[in-house]
């Protein structure tokens, strides 16, 4: 199975900071790395797809880069809804695996 | 909008079957260019994806779960289901049901998730 690892896992920051969460993969896996937000109770959400689509309804401020194997997820202007749990997901090969996530909190 | 929504009994026994349904509303199960996941997350830790199935039946399943995973689908009732044999305290997380997009193979709807417990 690829592995992903994602970093840091955890990071605080405030709102209006900008903030880039960094997923690497143990092979290259192409553009096929998406990413998600997770929060307690709630369905996860799709954020990005294929390296740097934007899912529909999902705000500008999220933008994701990369290729290979090292991947970014980058926020701009933190708001309050952004503080969750991010996770990388590799769809390159099955099984399709998820880094162990990067939680933001309120500093 | 499409949405998902996972039922299913909260307590099992160790040994016995954990039995998960997923009721996809606001689109057809059968709609061309989508398949229908199972994804698991332990207490405090990451995703773990379990297995998919089209609504024609075809399924791809994790290899690490072996020969105890079947999941079946009624398009008729726009249901999707899972069934996890030998369930131990290994098993204990909450479950969600997602939408998979065959181009890029990524979930982009998801279901609230329901927590099972595996417990005497």
């Amino acid at each position: 199975d690829i592995q992903m690892t994602q970093s840091p896992s955890s990071l605080s920051a405030s709102v209006g900071d900008s903030v880039t969460i960094t997923c690497r993969s143990s092979r290259d896996i192409r553009i096929y790395l998406n990413w998600y937000q997770l929060k307690p109770g709630k369905a996860p959400k799709l954020l990005i797809y294929k390296v740097s689509n934007l899912q529909s309804g999902v705000p500008s401020r999220f933008s994701g880069s990369g290729s290979g194997t090292d991947f970014t997820l980058s926020i701009s202007s933190l708001q309050l809804e952004d503080f969750a749990t991010y996770y990388c997901q590799q769809s390159y090969s099955s099984p399709p695996t998820f880094g162990l996530g990067t939680k933001m909190e309120i500093k | 909008q499409v949405q998902l929504q996972e039922s299913g009994p909260g307590l099992v026994k160790p040994s016995q079957t954990l039995s998960l349904t997923c009721t996809v509303s606001g689109d057809s199960i059968s709609s061309g260019g989508f398949y229908w996941n199972w994804i698991r997350q332990h207490p405090g830790k990451g995703l773990e994806w379990i297995g998919h199935i089209y609504s024609s039946g075809a399924t791809s399943y994790n290899p690490s779960f072996k020969s105890r995973i079947t999941m079946s689908v009624v398009t008729s009732e726009s249901q999707f289901s899972l069934k996890l044999s030998s369930a131990s305290a290994a098993d204990t997380a909450v479950y969600y049901c997602a939408r998979g997009v065959d181009l890029g193979d990524y979930h982009d709807v998801w279901g609230r998730g329901t927590q099972v417990t595996v417990s005497s």
